[in-house]
């Protein structure tokens, strides 16, 4: 059973516009909620993370938006770069725990 | 800091060879994990090690995946006999404290088994 779902599965985004990853769980344990970015050849790298005391945190062009409620969270990159383009996954753990991972999204932005 | 070193980066075996696959963590980082990743499974867990002893190895496919950590820079990863439905990119995390600052990932080891 897949603990974080993520969607879409790909993502075109013109150079320029917002590109908008969701994901959604059930365990409401989970405290800790990352997104890795990966690019072709490479391993995943932690690129921001929140934990649900917040419902928002920025670093850049890259913010995370948090519904505990709807225990739901989503990836939104500003003024997308075609430097962008890569597969994105979100991720979940409760405590010291374990991260589980969506199934990915693969963004590619469009010059 | 080098972060994590896998090795090798890319191996072609036959069908029924041992594959061992390798793995150096971050110096001080005391969780390891081994993950596999196809474009139909996505990112899959297959065991951590938490102070080089492990800790879950459900997500080991079947008795023909081993792994070890014999101390704490150093892990490997066995397939024994290998099949064709192994290939696939394998990737060594590691972090301190498991999951409360983030993994951090090796390249990876591409396998393709013929």
């Amino acid at each position: 059973q897949q603990q974080v779902k993520q969607s879409p599965q790909s993502l075109i985004v013109q150079k320029g516009g917002i590109s908008i990853i969701n994901c959604a769980y059930e365990n409401t344990a989970f405290d800790y909620f990352p997104w890795y970015q990966q690019f072709p050849g490479k391993g995943p790298a932690l690129l921001i993370a929140i934990r649900p005391d917040v419902s928002e945190k920025k670093e850049g062009r890259f913010t995370i938006s948090f519904n505990k409620s709807a225990k739901q969270f989503s990836l939104h990159i500003m003024d997308s770069q075609p430097g962008d383009s890569a597969t994105y996954f979100c991720a979940a753990s409760s405590g010291a725990n374990n991260l589980f991972f969506g199934t990915g999204t693969r963004l590619t932005v469009i010059p | 800091d080098a972060g994590v070193i896998q090795s090798p980066r890319h191996e072609v075996t036959e069908m029924g060879q041992e594959v061992t696959l390798r793995c150096k963590p971050i110096s001080g980082h005391n969780s390891l994990f081994w993950y596999r990743q196809t474009m139909m499974r996505g990112l899959e867990l297959l065991i951590y090690f938490n102070n080089n002893v492990p800790i879950d190895d459900s997500g080991m496919p079947e008795d023909r995946f081993s792994a070890k950590m014999p101390n704490a820079s150093f892990s490997t990863l066995k397939i024994q006999p290998s099949e064709p439905r192994d290939s696939a990119v394998y990737f060594c995390a590691s972090s301190l404290n498991r999951a409360l600052v983030g993994y951090t990932f090796g390249s990876g080891t591409r396998l393709t088994v013929v």
